[in-house]
């Protein structure tokens, strides 16, 4: 059974500049969730999808989006990007809500 | 909002020796999961507690949930090289919350 698939895995971008990072969730899981993993900051909640609609959204600020769509799959956006946005970027699904949730590799963004 | 405060930050031992982690939260919480990530990885679930009290085992890890649902720890008996990584603790706080916050995590390193 396939992991959760995150790409790009890595990424280097301007400041300024937007970014879309993509999340495949393991067959079966519609509950998509997404964390910002800093050193200093550890793992901060994103957002939380379920059949295409957010149900909880993290304390971040409007520059921070996503979506999923029909299939499960979702995408997070960030616009205007800043130094201070380069982090690993984790997506996890889980099966059963507030279960086991299942992460992928995640995509390391860097902000220059 | 919900904090998750987890201590020690980081700890280090002599191979064989023990080690214990502690995570706190600021709300009750309606289960709280283990993760375990090894650097350079990402995180992978451990286990999920989800009564008042409950201890759960894996061979040499104990997994404890406060009888208040608002605190819990995780030890390791006699630890091996194996176990290097950066434990987390994670929970809901509500039934209406869909959000997993994360501790910081303690980073442990095992001197063989």
């Amino acid at each position: 059974k396939a992991g959760v698939t995150q790409t790009p895995r890595y990424l280097i971008k301007t400041r300024g500049q937007q970014v879309t990072l993509s999340c495949s969730p393991i067959s079966g899981h519609r509950s998509v969730s997404w964390y910002q993993q800093t050193p200093g900051q550890g793992l901060q909640f994103l957002f939380e999808y379920f059949s295409e609609t957010q149900r909880n959204k993290g304390n971040f600020p409007g520059r921070f989006s996503g979506r999923q769509f029909s299939n499960s799959r979702s995408e997070m956006n960030v616009s205007t990007l800043e130094l201070g946005d380069s982090a690993l970027y984790l997506c996890a699904s889980s099966l059963q809500d507030r279960g086991e949730a299942f992460f992928g590799q995640g995509t390391r963004l860097t902000v220059v | 909002g919900q904090q998750v405060m987890q201590i020690p930050q980081y700890q280090h031992v002599q191979e064989g020796e023990d080690f214990t982690t502690y995570c706190n939260s600021s709300t009750t919480l309606s289960n709280i999961q283990w993760y375990k990530q090894r650097p350079g990885g990402h995180p992978v679930f451990l286990i999920q507690l989800v009564k008042s009290g409950e201890v759960k085992k894996q061979k040499r890890l104990t997994f404890q949930f406060g009888e208040a649902k608002k605190n819990s720890s995780l030890h390791i008996t006699a630890t091996q090289t194996t176990d290097v990584g950066t434990y987390f603790c994670a929970g809901y706080s509500g039934a209406g919350s869909y959000q997993l916050t994360f501790g910081k995590g303690t980073k442990l390193s095992v001197i063989p």
